[in-house]
């Protein structure tokens, strides 16, 4: 069974990097047509993609977040990453990680999330 | 602003039929699949229904999907109380290459 989980720090300063990584188990990152990508839930508040990494390197950003964001990829270590710069308060969220299809909307699974609060 | 349109909220007793909108446009909506996740207080979301209206394995044949156009339904019949739960639409944008979400519906039994 596929699982997936976030790490990272949970608490960041303003204006600096948030980093985080998901590590996949029960499965390979290599898996051919698979997407694995990283969305955000600001408190009490919606769903927003953040950004996908094929395990080839290939990423797809959303455009608002684009100037910010960067995904990598460990295929030897079966993880991929986010880092977000210049973060400020409207970036806490619970991040999580998921898998998806290219061209699909259709995400399973999902890791089970992690805040990172951006404060001072 | 969620890109996809859904009620803030909806409600429902025991055993009833409720249904969730989802709005979108001809760039997700409209050429794409709408998949649906619900998600228990303090959980990641979980896909419910994918491809309009396919149910995933272990999920109960009480809800159900479908799509017209560029809109598209959840609906969830005999409404129980661990249906209680925030519910999202998703479909992939052409314009933005990336998955859109609705901005959720917090779903109440009475």
């Amino acid at each position: 069974q596929l699982q997936l989980q976030e790490s990272g720090p949970g608490l960041v300063k303003p204006s600096e990097t948030l980093s985080l990584t998901c590590t996949v188990s029960g499965g390979s990152i290599s898996s051919s047509s698979y997407y694995w990508g990283w969305i955000r839930q600001p408190p009490g508040k919606g769903l927003e993609w953040i950004g996908s990494i094929y395990y080839s390197g290939s990423t797809y950003y959303n455009p608002s977040l684009k100037s910010r964001v960067t995904i990598s990829v460990d295929t030897s270590k079966n993880q991929f990453s986010l880092k977000l710069s210049s973060v400020t308060a409207a970036d806490t969220a619970v991040y999580y990680c998921a898998r998806h299809l290219l061209g699909s909307s259709k995400v399973d699974p999902w890791g089970q999330g992690t805040l990172v609060t951006v404060s001072s | 602003q969620s890109v996809l349109t859904q009620p803030p909220s909806a409600s429902g007793t025991p055993g009833q039929r409720v249904t969730i909108s989802c709005s979108g446009s001809s760039s997700n909506i409209g050429s794409n699949t709408v998949n649906w996740y619900q998600q228990l207080p303090g959980t990641a979301p979980k896909l419910l229904i994918s491809s309009n209206n396919q149910r995933p394995s272990g999920v109960p044949d009480r809800f159900s999907g479908s799509k017209s156009g560029t809109s598209a339904s959840l609906a969830i019949s005999g409404l129980q109380s661990e249906d209680e739960a925030d519910y999202y639409c998703a479909a992939w944008d052409d314009s933005l290459n990336g998955p859109v979400f609705g901005g959720g519906t917090k779903l109440t039994v009475l």
